[in-house]
């Protein structure tokens, strides 16, 4: 079983959809989570952080189930500029060491 | 202002001829990371320094190595590379805390070897 799981899409949806991204981790004990997007050919970059309580910003809502072992996130209103492939990441040891998952991907057509 | 960097952002070698990344950062982070990462694939951590500590991972080739001389820099060597190291290489940095941070990537050096 893989430490992060997602489903590699591709999700295509029209601009204005609401979309929903899932995340299955394996360990635990894992510390923090979060949601990485990297558009092609380019680095992975921060979009949020995923707290126990739910977190929001903007059309971005991440959550996460610890009993469940499950991440979300939902971008509401969806913009062309949204298209790219979305990381589910969980952070495990000390330091820091992050567990990537191999990514879902978005395309937002007009 | 650019806070992990890379160079070069695109490297060409031949099969078997050494070739070093290099990473910079100017936000004094402690532990410094080298990711590879293949088309369609996640990031996968080839080794970290935290502070002058050197930490492999167990899947990691001898291939690879790398150096930190001080801080702010890091390199990753390929010793002999091969068609299969072709590549995207990503540096980034963290605080070192214990399971709670997140990392800063650098915009990756792309890797062709012929």
């Amino acid at each position: 079983r893989k430490e992060v799981e997602q489903d590699p899409g591709p999700f295509n949806v029209p601009e204005g959809a609401t979309v929903a991204f899932n995340c299955t981790y394996s360990n635990s004990a894992s510390q923090s989570f979060f949601w990485y997007r990297q558009d092609c050919r380019k680095e992975p970059k921060l979009l949020m952080s995923v707290y126990s309580s739910g977190n929001e910003d903007g059309r971005f809502t991440a959550q996460l189930n610890r009993a469940s072992q499950y991440i979300s996130l939902l971008i509401r209103d969806s913009k062309l500029s949204d298209s790219a492939t979305y990381l589910c990441v969980v952070n495990d040891e000390w330091p820091d060491k992050l567990i990537f998952g191999t990514g879902t991907r978005l395309q937002v057509f007009p | 202002d650019a806070m992990v960097i890379q160079n070069p952002r695109y490297q060409v070698t031949q099969f078997g001829k050494p070739v070093t990344l290099s990473c910079s950062q100017t936000l004094n982070h402690n532990v410094m990371y080298w990711y590879q990462q293949k088309s369609s694939q996640a990031p996968k951590l080839l080794f970290h320094y935290y502070d002058k500590d050197f930490n492999n991972e167990a899947d990691t080739p001898d291939n690879f190595q790398s150096r930190r001389p001080n801080t702010s820099f890091c390199f990753l060597d390929i010793r002999s590379p091969g068609l299969g190291d072709a590549a995207m290489y990503l540096c980034a940095t963290g605080r070192g805390g214990r399971g709670t941070d997140t990392q800063y990537f650098g915009p990756g050096t792309r890797l062709t070897v012929l």
